[in-house]
């Protein structure tokens, strides 16, 4: 299996507090993303990342940042959290976007309960 | 604007033969993905298409038409544990990589 991990897993937090999750690869693939699913809308993009400490924003980056100090660890942070928020959210990583095939590698998620 | 179309859900007896097919919108992609993602798991790759045609993966395939703007997941030999949902994506040539999903389809195979 592809060494990719999310943490927390499960997380519960209150409106207004900021949140950290985690994605750590043992891969090192170059590009990282974050995405957040909800259902009838798929898999969106938040943030993603094409190396260390280069990051760009994807289509629902509002309310989200993210920071990669390493190739391994790619963080996201919600800074100000919100009910709407409340979503399961999964990294990804990839090899190159030069293979075409692009499989991406999905960690299992992390699911945010914002009450 | 750039869009995946899937249908939300589709039901099929076991051993029976599924199709779910998914329409695009966009000016120019590199090829068209397919995902699975079983209730509470990852989504996992499928297949890629580059390439108008079929290919193939065992039960599963894959096409794609171009000219259509459309492609589909083709599920052969149904079997439980192929209930799941199924999304299709693609990288648009202006995205520099990001890979963009439909809303995906569950499929609900029954005995």
């Amino acid at each position: 299996d592809a060494g990719i991990t999310q943490s927390p897993r499960h997380k519960v937090t209150e409106t207004g507090t900021p949140v950290t999750l985690r994605c750590h690869q043992t891969e090192n693939h170059r590009y990282m993303y974050w995405y957040r699913q909800d259902p009838g809308h798929g898999l969106r993009l938040i943030h993603y990342s094409y190396g260390v400490k280069d990051t760009d924003k994807g289509e629902v980056s509002d309310g989200y940042s993210v920071s990669r100090s390493k190739t391994e660890d790619f963080l996201l942070t919600l800074e100000s959290a919100t009910s709407s928020q409340t979503s399961v959210y999964f990294c990804a990583i990839s090899e190159s976007t030069l293979r075409r095939d692009y499989g991406y590698t999905f960690g299992s998620g992390t699911r945010l309960t914002v009450v | 604007g750039q869009s995946l179309e899937q249908p939300s859900e589709v039901t099929a007896v076991e051993g029976a033969i599924v199709q779910i097919n998914c329409t695009y919108q966009t000016s120019g992609f590199y090829g068209l993905s397919w995902y699975q993602q079983h209730d509470g798991g990852a989504p996992t790759f499928l297949s890629y298409n580059a390439l108008d045609g079929l290919e193939e993966t065992g039960r599963f395939s894959s096409f794609l038409s171009r000219s259509d703007s459309y492609g589909y997941l083709l599920l052969q030999e149904l079997q439980m544990k192929d209930s799941a949902s199924y999304f299709c994506a693609f990288v648009t040539t202006d995205s520099w990589g990001k890979l963009q999903f439909g809303a995906g389809t569950q499929v609900v195979v029954t005995p």
